[in-house]
């Protein structure tokens, strides 16, 4: 049983169009997480819900809308892709305490031509 | 607000020796401390965590690591290292504060294992 699920695995469009990945997770977690890992393996953190509630919002453009409709889906909408949004799109669950470790899903990988 | 540092970007060792990748940390108080691992083309998996008590911990995959506060230090280390190890791995720090969480990975170290 797959526990944190992202689709699609593989993402190639080109440059201005909108594209979304969904998320969803069955073990029961009340907190969903977005990351983009760059090229150079950073791990960086966009947004954070617990319970459809948004927590977490770093400082990302405002292109990229996150959508929550429930506690076990978490969806990422990005508008007018760039370049630069190139990377690999992790999707993590975790129940809310700060010393519960995250379970993330396999990655969307995002190529912008 | 927490950081961690991963010293060495890129480790190679031969199989069967034993390894030891470095994360130092930086946060008023003990953090909360996880060793991640990712293996080409997947996610992150959790290999070990310190919360408090007993500052050397055992995870999963025969891999150890050893909290050390007078050094800020959460080194991960294996006794003899398998091929199958070969894989990029990532030092967190989360806040011991409560509420919600906000995890700060390190850059990562990248494990090549040579025969």
């Amino acid at each position: 049983d797959t526990a944190v699920s992202q689709t699609p695995k593989y993402l190639v469009t080109q440059m201005g169009n909108d594209k979304s990945i969904k998320c969803e997770q069955n073990l029961g977690h009340d907190t969903m997480y977005w990351y983009k890992q760059d090229s150079k393996k950073f791990l960086k953190i966009m947004f954070s819900y617990n319970n459809k509630e948004l927590i977490i919002n770093e400082t990302v453009p405002n292109r990229f809308s996150p959508k929550s409709p429930d506690k076990a889906h978490l969806n990422l909408h990005i508008n007018s892709l760039e370049l630069g949004d190139s990377a690999v799109y992790f999707c993590a669950s975790s129940h809310r305490d700060s010393n519960q470790p995250q379970h993330f899903g396999d990655g969307t990988r995002l190529s912008i031509l | 607000a927490q950081s961690v540092t991963q010293p060495d970007i890129h480790i190679t060792v031969s199989e069967g020796a034993s390894l030891e990748l470095r994360c130092n940390y930086s946060y008023g108080a003990t953090p909360y401390l996880f060793w991640y691992v990712q293996s080409p083309g997947q996610g992150l998996q959790l290999l070990l965590k310190y919360f408090s008590g007993d500052t050397l911990v055992q995870g999963i995959k025969g891999f150890e690591a050893e909290f050390k506060r007078s050094q800020s230090s959460f080194n991960l280390r294996k006794p003899s290292v398998h091929w199958s190890d070969a894989a990029e791995y990532f030092c967190a720090v989360g806040p011991n504060s409560g509420g919600y969480q906000k995890v700060t990975f390190g850059i990562g170290t990248k494990l090549q294992v040579i025969p």
